[in-house]
């Protein structure tokens, strides 16, 4: 149960498009359609991004997406907000009995 | 109104135990999966504890598994987390979350501090 890996922090400009990517094994990442994103803002609960890869709640605009390769799962936000500026985390089942792991988190910055 | 509401934390010494419970509304609760989710202070999130609507299944982290028991009372539309023999490290505001495969409704946490 090795948390997955993600960048501590990225960043880009109000408009444009930033991408984090969420590495693991092929025992989480890899071996799984299960892989989800967590926006979390400060003081508040996560809220669900992003599931089983690349698919959207109803809640979600389309500029965020997913996608995976590997096991390697990217989250991209496109046309970026100053609303964007979270803390995001990747989650991803891990096996049997109900096994998961999450990444370290990175905290998106909109300059 | 559909929500998680989580209750029982509190601050308990290294060795003692505490009870948490989460109290769903406004979804049917035992077409569900639960888990408890924690995050200790200025850190990420850490998967605790998982059950399936029927009890069926469950699941620990490695460092809670031995300590920490999980259940869920369908009736009362309830999930639990039994902590026993407490450690500084369980220090954490501690989430449910609702699902099977992903978490798409969370609580606001309850905060379980241990301390001496």
């Amino acid at each position: 149960q090795s948390a997955l890996t993600q960048p501590p922090s990225a960043s880009g400009s109000p408009g444009q498009s930033v991408t984090i990517s969420c590495t693991g094994t092929s025992s989480d990442v890899g071996g799984y359609y299960y892989v989800s994103w967590y926006q979390q803002h400060p003081g508040k609960a996560p809220k669900l991004m992003i599931y089983e890869i690349n698919k959207r709640p109803s809640w979600v605009p389309d500029r965020f997406s997913g996608s995976k390769s590997g096991n390697t799962a990217s989250l991209t936000v496109s046309s970026l907000q100053a609303e964007d500026e979270a803390d995001y985390y990747c989650s991803s089942y891990a096996g049997s009995n109900l096994d998961w792991v999450f990444g370290g988190g990175t905290k998106l910055t909109v300059l | 109104e559909v929500q998680l509401v989580e209750s029982g934390g509190n601050l308990a010494q290294p060795g003692r135990s505490l009870r948490l419970s989460c109290a769903a509304s406004g979804i049917t609760f035992d077409d569900y999966a639960m888990h408890w989710v924690r995050q200790a202070p200025g850190k990420g999130l850490e998967w605790v504890s998982g059950i399936t609507w029927d009890s069926g299944d469950i699941g620990y982290a490695d460092s809670v598994k031995g300590r920490f028991t999980i259940s869920r009372d369908n009736a009362k539309n309830s999930l639990y987390l039994q902590m026993d023999s407490l450690r500084a490290e369980d220090t954490a505001l501690y989430y449910c979350a609702k699902g099977r495969w992903f978490f798409d409704l969370w609580g606001r946490g309850t905060l379980v501090t241990v301390s001496s």
